[in-house]
């Protein structure tokens, strides 16, 4: 298996422009988590699905963010507009039930 | 509020040497604990998951312990080697009243090995 695939790896964007973060879960994974990780804030769940249906987006900063599961193996992370706060690294992890998450690589986003 | 501390947030060992992380938290109700090693540019990868009656799992080198009581989690890395240098983060997991997972995140140690 591969493994979670997040792309791209890296984004630079312009603050106002629209950024999609996409993902790609384990086959047969249940469970999908979108995470964003600061050096100031550390890991911070943004928002999570199960089965395709999202569970929990308290975490989701501002009505800016959007994320959606559309099937079991594609997720998109939105965010629109996009301000240079939203500089980060944006982690994908998926898991069968509420066992071990397999993590992404994540996505670099810059927003200048 | 539920919150996970960790220390020392940074350290520094000669390779070889031994070295212990700690996690205390404030977590309810507790479901479990995991550790990640995080390696720079990369995503967290599960090391340790621990529920509330275990109180000791080992993975390789690293063994971790939970103090269900106090509220403590350590892990231990022995005879520490260039490639654990990384950052390890605490992670706990309560669950709400609809029986949903709800993480909270250490901010974690980074252990750098030095020759």
């Amino acid at each position: 298996d591969a493994g979670v695939i997040q792309s791209p790896r890296h984004e630079v964007t312009e603050m106002g422009q629209e950024v999609t973060l996409r993902c790609k879960p384990i086959s047969g994974h249940d469970y999908l988590f979108w995470y964003r990780q600061t050096m100031m804030r550390g890991l911070e769940l943004l928002i999570y699905f199960n089965n395709n249906v999202p569970i929990d987006d308290s975490g989701m900063p501002e009505d800016r963010f959007s994320a959606k599961m559309p099937n079991a193996s594609f997720s998109t992370l939105k965010i629109q507009p996009s301000e240079p706060r939203d500089s980060a690294v944006y982690f994908c992890a998926s898991s069968f039930g509420t066992g071990g998450y397999t993590f992404g690589s994540g996505t670099r986003l810059t927003v200048v | 509020k539920n919150q996970v501390e960790q220390s020392p947030q940074s350290l520094i060992i000669l390779e070889g040497k031994n070295c212990t992380l700690q996690c205390n938290y404030t977590v309810s109700p507790f479901s479990n604990l995991r550790w990640y090693k995080q390696d720079t540019g990369r995503g967290p990868v599960s090391l340790t998951i621990m529920t509330f009656s275990e109180n000791t799992k080992s993975n390789g080198r690293y063994t971790a312990t939970l103090d269900a009581d106090t509220k403590q989690s350590s892990l231990h890395i022995t005879a520490s080697q260039l490639s654990d240098s990384a950052s390890y983060i605490c992670v706990v997991s309560a669950r709400d009243r609809r029986g949903n997972e709800k993480l909270t995140f250490g901010t974690g140690t980074r252990l750098t090995i030095i020759p």
